[in-house]
């Protein structure tokens, strides 16, 4: 099977900018979830979908949104980019009954 | 590209030697828990899970233990070879079905020495 796909892989914006990020699932997964990782905070939970409804959030920004199809494939959006979301955006997917998630290879950020 | 901290706690091997990665986990609650290997400019990459009924896993040259009664759950990888060096995290999951979501540890770098 192929594996969690991501794109872009990279990505520059300026601040005030928008940007949509893609992830493709493992063939079968419904449920993708979203992660911020930065040097200073480390991977942190952005949400996750399930279904093609949000099972769940993060403690992160009405700026920070998400949307899954109905080919479990997801978007994730950040509106009126910030220097601060400047990191690696990862996604994760599983079957939705098991517990591993399995990730992406991430698309980085740069805000300038 | 460096996409994690740069101040990680670093656990120097030697090549063949047995390494051991601990990580304290956050919630008495949490009831799984799961071992991420990431290598510079890639994603987390499953290595090992455990249940919180469990306290002992094997996998392929890895071992997780779990004790629920200190919070403590370490990774023993046997034989440690270079293509193991990499950025280790800890996982920990907890709350109804639907209400989970992984809690990160802040991560361990592995550094094999040939």
């Amino acid at each position: 099977k192929a594996g969690v796909t991501q794109t872009p892989r990279y990505l520059i914006k300026t601040r005030g900018q928008q940007v949509t990020l893609s992830c493709s699932p493992i063939s079968g997964h419904r449920s993708v979830s979203w992660y911020q990782q930065t040097p200073g905070q480390g991977l942190q939970f952005l949400f996750e979908y399930f279904s093609e409804t949000q099972r769940n959030k993060g403690n992160f920004p009405g700026r920070f949104s998400g949307r899954q199809f109905s080919n479990s494939r997801s978007e994730m959006n950040v509106s009126t980019l910030e220097l601060g979301d400047s990191a690696l955006y990862l996604c994760a997917s599983r079957t939705g009954h098991q517990e591993t998630q399995y990730f992406g290879p991430g698309t980085r950020l740069l805000v300038l | 590209g460096e996409s994690v901290g740069l101040h990680l706690p670093t656990l120097s091997v030697q090549e063949g030697d047995n390494s051991i990665i601990n990580c304290a986990y956050s919630n008495s609650a949490s009831d799984y828990f799961i071992w991420y290997k990431q290598e510079s400019g890639k994603g987390p990459q499953f290595i090992i899970d455990i249940r919180s009924n469990m306290d002992k896993r094997q996998g392929q040259r890895v071992t997780v233990l779990l004790n629920k009664t200190v919070k403590h759950l370490s990774l023993q990888i046997a034989a440690t070879q270079p293509g193991d060096s990499a950025v280790y995290f800890c996982a920990e999951n907890f709350g109804d079905t639907g209400r989970r979501a992984l809690t990160f540890g802040s991560g361990t770098r592995l550094q094999v020495q040939p």
